[in-house]
């Protein structure tokens, strides 16, 4: 059965702090992994990525792919408020697309 | 931005009655989704369509369920008689290209079924 494992579920920073997230995956026809940001709604898309080892970067956040070892890492450097979310990791897989359970990330001034 | 739009975004309804959830997803995209996500809890696949016709579907898209995409710009999930714990966030999305390899999905902001 495909699976999307996320760690840590929770975390609690102070703003500044830089943060790593994590994502492993089981998933029959690997075709991208994918994240997102969820606050009230939607979640909104940060990054896609197919290939290993090339960096995705927008601002203060950055991704990672390793497809030999399955994961995904999601940083976060310079931690603010406006940064609380949830953050779900979801690999696609031929016509669907599976999410983890999601990071919930919480900045404390 | 183009944004995929979901309406109502609260519904209510009894038990046992059908509802559908209507979403008009982003005009040049090709590949529609639902998914839910039940309080709490994460982020689950319904089913997916492409070319009017359902690509995939999960083990929770039963019977109950149905999609359809009844002119050039609506997709609609009906859920046949419902139940108690059918009461979630559903969420429709759409990428421009189906096999996830090239393009993300855009979700809509979600409909809040809640079954009393």
């Amino acid at each position: 059965e495909d699976k999307v494992v996320q760690s840590p579920l929770s975390l609690v920073v102070h703003e500044g702090d830089t943060v790593t997230l994590n994502c492993s995956y089981e998933v029959t026809n690997f075709r991208s992994l994918l994240w997102y940001k969820q606050e009230k709604k939607a979640p909104t898309f940060l990054f896609m990525l197919t290939s290993s080892g090339i960096e995705k970067k927008s601002g203060r956040l950055s991704s990672i792919l390793d497809k030999k070892e399955l994961f995904s890492i999601l940083n976060i450097t310079a931690t603010q408020t406006g940064d609380s979310a949830i953050y779900l990791c979801a690999v696609g897989s031929y016509d669907k697309v599976i999410f983890g359970p999601g990071t919930s990330l919480s900045v404390i001034p | 931005e183009p944004e995929v739009t979901q309406t109502p975004s609260h519904q209510v309804t009894q038990m046992g009655q059908e509802v559908i959830l209507r979403c008009v997803p982003i005009s040049n995209h090709l590949y529609f989704y639902w998914y839910r996500q039940i309080l709490g809890q994460k982020v689950e696949f319904l089913v997916s369509f492409y070319n009017n016709e359902i690509s995939e579907k999960s083990e929770i898209f039963d019977d109950q369920f149905s999609v359809e995409r009844p002119d050039g710009s609506n997709f609609t999930l009906k859920i046949r008689s419902t139940k108690l714990e059918d009461s979630a966030m559903y969420f429709c999305a759409s990428s421009e290209q189906g096999k996830v390899l090239r393009s993300p999905l855009h979700f809509g902001n979600g409909t809040r079924l809640t079954v009393t």
